[in-house]
């Protein structure tokens, strides 16, 4: 059982360049989340799923797409990389119960030249 | 908009000290509060996780008590150790549609031997 697991755990980009995070949950978790984390800014929502098939907005989208085509998947994608978007990436699975928590995957640093 | 903050943003104590971690939140609206450890470089692990309806939860020397009514809990660590070191967060789940957590930006905890 791994849990939560995002790849790659490391990337640099430059301005413009394009790619995809992918995150992966083998609990069968209904929810899935993509997080970043900033110094001085704490983690802030990007993207978010509520099961396969669905996807919505968070506090930061801009920029970002994401996709939920299996349940066990949550892919993140950077068309045109800035700057702005370096940043540790954490995606996030939880089920639907609200009485449960969310678990997170080990993060991803993106830096963008 | 609810906002989360954490008191204090660093913290230094001598091992075998107790020790409280404050956070609060702008709307009592909240579904759960959680308090989540994060070591450098690494990913969130739940430590605790308090229901709307509950006061208190323990675990091991930690102890998280929650006053909805006026938006702030407590991250009680007992006897702490060098181990204890890391970032704590505070984060809670709005009561309404999605599941989504709001984090406070952490408060960072060293504890010397």
């Amino acid at each position: 059982n791994a849990g939560v697991t995002q790849t790659p755990k490391f990337r640099v980009l430059k301005t413009g360049q394009s790619m995809t995070l992918l995150c992966a949950q083998d609990m069968n978790h209904e929810y899935m989340y993509w997080y970043r984390q900033d110094p001085g800014m704490g983690l802030r929502l990007i993207h978010y799923s509520v099961g396969e098939g669905t996807t919505a907005k968070g506090e930061v989208p801009d920029g970002y797409n994401v996709s939920r085509l299996k349940k066990q998947n949550f892919l993140l994608g950077l068309e045109s990389a800035a700057p702005s978007q370096t940043s540790v990436y954490f995606c996030a699975s939880s089920p639907a119960e609200l009485t449960d928590t969310q678990y997170f995957g080990p993060g991803t640093r993106l830096t963008v030249l | 908009k609810q906002e989360v903050t954490q008191i204090p943003a660093a913290l230094s104590v001598p091992e075998g000290e107790n020790l409280v971690l404050n956070c609060s939140f702008t709307d009592s609206a909240i579904y759960n509060l959680q308090w989540f450890r994060q070591d450098p470089g690494k990913g969130l692990t739940s430590l605790l996780l308090i229901q709307s309806s509950q006061r208190e939860q323990t675990s091991g020397r930690l102890n998280a008590s929650l006053d909805k009514s006026s938006g702030r809990s407590t991250l009680y660590i007992a006897a702490s150790q060098p181990g204890d070191s890391a970032t704590y967060l505070c984060a809670v789940t709005l009561n309404q549609a999605g599941t989504a957590l709001i984090f406070g930006k952490g408060t960072t905890l060293s504890v010397s031997s």
